[in-house]
């Protein structure tokens, strides 16, 4: 069974502070994607990673696909309350079905 | 811009109730999926489907059935509601390309 291992499952910090979550598994996948969730809503997808090493960066969050495509890390420089939220990652090996991690669930306190 | 919409973001459902859910994506998407959404057990797929009138279970089918007649639509069918069935529900599509799925904003169902 491919599973996908998010951690830390909480985290609670001050504005201005940084942060990484860690996606890790023992499959290896074709994409990976991050998605952010808040209350009462879908998750909205962030970045998409597909090569091995491949770094993206989206403002103040940047995404690394592990070289062996098992993991993944997105990292927060200087967090803003506007980053609270339910972070996913989801993985896929180019099927129909997309692994989904157990979620990191960050507060930023202002 | 995906955009996926759901028929309704709150609903409320008696027991023994049908209880139809509709999902609409305008990307032309091949795939689309029906997720359940429950603390603690995360996201777990019910349905899916790669084309249209083409359908295939996921993980948790039973109590559910889907409706794939047009490209753009996808259905959800709960045929008699249970109280377990009370959860937040989650539409997605994605193209056979990139394999990025793109979310409805949900619906939260309560059965009573």
């Amino acid at each position: 069974t491919q599973l996908l291992e998010q951690s830390p499952q909480f985290l609670s910090i001050q504005e201005g502070e940084n942060l990484t979550v860690y996606c890790n598994s023992s499959s290896v996948f074709s994409s990976l994607q991050w998605y952010r969730q808040e209350p009462g809503e879908g998750p909205v997808l962030l970045v998409t990673v597909v090569t091995g090493g491949e770094v993206k960066k989206l403002k103040r969050l940047t995404f690394q696909f592990g070289d062996a495509r098992k993991d993944s890390s997105l990292h927060i420089t200087a967090a803003q309350p506007g980053d609270t939220g339910l972070y996913l990652c989801a993985g896929t090996s180019g099927t129909y079905k997309y692994i989904f991690g157990t979620g990191t669930r960050l507060k930023v306190l202002a | 811009d995906v955009k996926v919409t759901q028929s309704s973001r709150y609903l409320v459902k008696r027991t023994g109730e049908k209880v139809f859910l509709e999902c609409v994506q305008d990307m032309d998407h091949e795939n689309m999926f029906w997720y359940r959404q429950d603390p603690g057990l995360g996201l777990r797929l019910i349905y899916f489907s790669y084309d249209v009138k083409m359908k295939e279970k996921g993980d948790i089918p039973e109590g559910y059935s889907v409706s794939r007649e047009k490209k753009e639509r996808f259905s959800l069918i709960l045929e008699s509601a249970s109280t377990n069935q009370t959860s937040m529900y989650l539409c997605a599509s994605s193209d056979r390309t990139y394999n990025e799925q793109f979310f409805g904003p949900g619906t939260r169902l309560t059965v009573l």
